[in-house]
């Protein structure tokens, strides 16, 4: 089956720096990820989809400034949190649909961010 | 605007006894219907879609269009089916995703 990674499962930074968050489609090409966070004992909130040599588009209510999303290639989108603060700490998840299997989302296992 | 509700967030069953996750959404057009489920330190992977009216690891869903409803079902619960279960919906052609809060169902010995 299709197989979607993430980098790195776990980071810790300090408030005011940036993270990248890789996400990887690495044995299929994905034109469309998506970006969920999910809180604690919550579920999963979409919070943009990734569109490959185009703008990402965020759902409302999501800093697009904050959260920026770079989808350069088939097979890699990032996720930059950028001036991080506490509140962003958070699990995201990625996801990538894969064309071959009717569109069906791949789910990445997800990065857990702490920001100090 | 798209919904989805999981009323229970806890369900505890035991081996062999017959499980219902209940799932109701609310959409204006037509939707279509998938579980989810993540096991104990593992990613969320799909477990079943209504247009494909498979059954998976002894799970089925039907959509209920009526109902609004789209339960998982399975006859004989198996200890390897505690996980996290959660039922989301996709309308239109962005292929979005909006996710239940999820149940976690826990089968006893």
């Amino acid at each position: 089956g299709a197989v979607v990674s993430q980098h790195p499962s776990r980071v810790i930074c300090k408030s005011g720096t940036s993270v990248k968050i890789e996400c990887r489609s690495l044995d299929f090409q994905a034109t469309t990820m998506f970006w969920y966070r999910q809180f604690p004992k919550q579920s999963l909130m979409l919070m943009a989809t990734s569109n490959e040599g185009s703008k990402a588009t965020y759902e409302q209510g999501v800093e697009k400034d904050k959260f920026l999303i770079n989808h350069a290639s088939l097979t890699l989108s990032t996720l930059t949190v950028t001036s991080a603060h506490p509140e962003d700490s958070s699990f995201y998840i990625c996801s990538a649909m894969d064309p071959r299997n009717s569109y069906e989302q791949y789910f990445g296992p997800g990065t857990r961010l702490t920001v100090t | 605007a798209q919904r989805v509700t999981q009323p229970e967030k806890l369900l505890s069953v035991f081996k062999g006894a017959p499980v219902e996750l209940k799932c109701n959404y609310s959409y204006s057009g037509s939707p279509e219907l998938f579980w989810y489920v993540q096991y104990s330190r593992q990613r969320l992977q799909l477990l079943l879609r209504h247009i494909s009216r498979e059954s998976i690891k002894g799970f089925t869903a039907d959509l209920n269009k009526g109902e609004t409803s789209f339960h998982l079902k399975k006859p004989f619960a198996q200890e390897e089916d505690s996980a996290m279960y959660y039922c989301a919906l996709s309308g239109g052609s962005n292929y979005k995703l909006t996710f239940g809060k999820g149940t976690l169902l826990t089968v006893n010995p």
